[in-house]
């Protein structure tokens, strides 16, 4: 299996523009996550889904960011407009029930740099 | 909410000896899962090993085991024989048990492992 697929990898872009972060779960994962890596603040999870649904999107800092799942096999995280402060590692999860417990499966994540 | 504490910002070791890691967490759940990932330079997440808290049983992996103290919601990482390519950022992380176990994850701020040849 391919593991779990971010793009890009890296993205530099400039503040006020709209930034677009995508993944793709391994395939027959049912739970997808998204988290945000900083020095500050550590690995935060941001937002996770169960068969596409979103089910708790409490960590979401604000309503800049948005993130959709339209199928099982890929879900974006969006920011717009983008912030200086939004500069980090996004990365993306998937689970499956396997052997009595959900492994959560990373991504390599996405570098993102807003200037 | 449940938060994870790692004390130890940095810590180095000679290759070949051990090296324990420290994690203290806070929750008033009675069942979780524990876990440690690895985050080498390269940055993918890679999980090293993980801990029930119904289990009394100590997790082991390879060279790599943990002292599981539920009382004091404490999780140390023991690692032995250390070697090069065991320098990388190390993460304790909770997951409660809600949603079926399938809830995210809550990292501490992690410990930075140096390897001495």
């Amino acid at each position: 299996d391919a593991g779990v697929i971010q793009s890009p990898r890296h993205e530099v872009t400039e503040m006020g523009q709209e930034v677009t972060l995508r993944c793709k779960p391994i395939s027959g994962h049912d739970y997808l996550f998204w988290y945000r890596q900083t020095m500050m603040r550590g690995l935060e999870l941001l937002i996770y889904f169960n068969n596409n649904v979103p089910i708790d999107d409490s960590g979401m800092p604000e309503d800049r960011f948005s993130a959709k799942m339209p199928n099982a096999s890929f879900s974006t995280l969006k920011i717009q407009p983008s912030e200086p402060r939004d500069s980090a590692v996004y990365f993306c999860a998937s689970s499956l029930w396997t052997s009595g417990y959900y492994e959560q499966y990373f991504g390599p994540g996405t570098r993102l740099t807003v200037t | 909410a449940q938060t994870v504490t790692q004390s130890q910002p940095e810590m180095s070791v000679q290759e070949a000896e051990t090296v324990t890691l420290s994690c203290t967490y806070d929750t008033s759940e009675s069942d979780y899962y524990l876990f440690w990932y690895k985050q080498p330079p390269s940055r993918q997440m890679i999980l090293v090993i993980r801990q029930e808290a119904y289990k009394q049983q100590n997790a082991t992996e390879n060279r790599f085991s943990v002292n599981f103290q539920k009382a004091a919601k404490s999780f140390s990482l023991k690692i032995s024989d250390s070697q090069l390519g065991d320098a990388a950022m190390y993460f304790c992380a909770y997951r409660s048990p809600s949603g079926g176990g399938a809830d995210g994850l809550t990292f501490g701020k992690g410990t930075h492992l140096i390897i001495q040849p």
